[in-house]
């Protein structure tokens, strides 16, 4: 299976632990996003990277969260000090923009990881 | 980022072509429509995306008037998998790293 995966799909924490989420995207795709959706909501967007580069972060991505893409492959999106209001889906999305030309910049999202924090 | 407004939710029955239509009137000249699709438990999918005019592919139809204020989702012959939430989303596509995704649409298609 060639598509975007993401570990764990489901974490159990306590309210204070630090959690980290894996995201491998499809192999020839310099682009990766991270969201978040609460249940009845659309997707939140997180952050982006193209490459190793984290280009844009939201306001939601307060400092307790941080994402890397250290060699611009896979990513870990870490949340710190979690609180009930984390529990959420975190999809990872990854798309290859090929510049100016490409006329589409079609997400292919993972199955996301379920965070639960008690 | 151009807002959009689509129905809470819409109801259908199998064998019936829906259409789903999103507002989005402050739609800027580099925008794009683009409309995905979300099963439970899973992340959204991409159906299609339009500039202008009509766009049709192997699953569904893009309507966009002239003054693309507006778009509309045609799914033709809906079957009971097409239950899902679809999602209209606009935005420059070379900047388009900020995807805005509203609530969505529900579709329940009932037998």
């Amino acid at each position: 299976d060639t598509g975007v995966s993401q570990d764990p799909r489901h974490k159990i924490t306590k309210r204070g632990q630090n959690v980290t989420f894996r995201c491998d995207p499809i192999s020839e795709h310099n682009r990766l996003y991270w969201y978040r959706q609460t249940l009845g909501q659309g997707p939140e967007f997180l952050t982006y990277f193209q490459n190793e580069a984290q280009l844009e972060k939201s306001r939601l991505l307060s400092d307790r969260f941080s994402a890397e893409r250290p060699k611009g492959s896979f990513s870990t999106l870490e949340i710190q000090r979690t609180e009930q209001g984390d529990s959420a889906m975190y999809l990872c999305a990854s798309s290859s923009q090929t510049g100016p030309t490409s006329q589409y910049n079609e997400q292919f999202f993972g199955p996301g990881t379920r965070l639960t924090v008690l | 980022l151009a807002k959009t407004t689509q129905p809470i939710s819409m109801d259908s029955y199998e064998g019936q072509e829906v259409n789903i239509t999103c507002s989005h009137n402050n739609i800027a000249t580099n925008d794009y429509i683009t409309w995905y699709q979300q099963f439970p438990s899973q992340g959204p999918r991409f159906i299609i995306q339009g500039y202008k005019t009509k766009v049709t592919n192997e699953v569904a139809s893009l309507f966009i008037p002239a003054d693309r204020k507006s778009s509309t989702l045609s799914l033709p012959r809906v079957s009971l998998s097409d239950t899902a939430v679809y999602y209209c989303l606009v935005g420059d596509l070379y900047n388009n790293n900020d995807m805005r995704f509203g609530a969505g649409t529900r579709l329940t298609v009932k037998p």
